[in-house]
């Protein structure tokens, strides 16, 4: 699987737009990328995928570098509920039965 | 969206004694679900990927013999723990697809195992 870099911790204030970082050079052309999150004590929820365009969903937009080989989450407006650990994640979803291999990631502290 | 049960949520056993966790997909068929396990301040560490109907793949590291895991429906794997010891206590975590190339994952609110 290919390799992601995430910095360890970021902080934010609350209702500030947050912008998480992802390198993912050794990318593959049929690699998608997702993002997942993490709230202390339970299980990661999906937050969002792309493949080569940005993408927008109610929780958060991807913007993917033009070579694919970098990308960030952002967070349009933190809130305390959005404090996490938000991993970034690549994966052939063009091969069906592929886990997520998680690393990582970015443990994200928002402060009122 | 879907949503990924886990029974139980937390479990204390003494050592020596086998645990079952039941991860359960309440709203769709899943044909592929995954166990996970999280120590503390850990990331999440891929065990096994179970398919219905067929033996588990495990990964590198993790003992078939010791971790159990039976997919016999399309809504229902099983994480059995076998001898448990105080070194398995982890944070137990199963995940499921929707469709087979569905690009998103559901996940189970996780299993915490405590052996004393």
């Amino acid at each position: 699987d290919a390799k992601t870099t995430q910095p360890n911790s970021m902080e934010s204030n609350e209702e500030e737009p947050v912008h998480l970082p992802c390198n993912h050079s050794t990318i593959s052309g049929t690699d998608y990328i997702h993002w997942y999150r993490q709230l202390p004590s339970q299980g990661p929820e999906y937050v969002i995928h792309g493949l080569t365009s940005n993408v927008n969903n109610r929780m958060a937009s991807l913007a993917i570098a033009e070579d694919r080989k970098s990308s960030t989450l952002i967070l349009h407006r933190a809130t305390l509920r959005d404090a996490a650990v938000y991993y970034c994640i690549l994966r052939d979803d063009f091969q069906a039965g592929t886990a997520l291999i998680f690393g990582k990631g970015t443990t994200l502290s928002v402060s009122s | 969206g879907a949503v990924v049960s886990q029974h139980p949520s937390r479990v204390i056993c003494k050592s020596g004694t086998s645990v079952k966790i039941e991860c359960r997909s309440l709203d769709f068929q899943a044909t592929t679900m995954f166990w996970y396990r999280q120590f503390p301040k850990q990331s999440l560490m891929l065990m096994a990927t179970s398919n219905e109907g067929s033996k588990a793949t495990y990964e590198q590291g993790v003992e078939k013999d010791k971790f159990l895991i039976n997919h016999a429906s399309l809504t229902l794997s099983t994480l059995t723990v076998t001898s448990a010891h105080p070194e398995d206590s982890s944070f137990y975590i199963c995940s499921a697809e929707v469709t087979p190339r569905s690009p998103e994952q559901f996940f189970g609110p996780g299993t915490r195992l405590t052996v004393l």
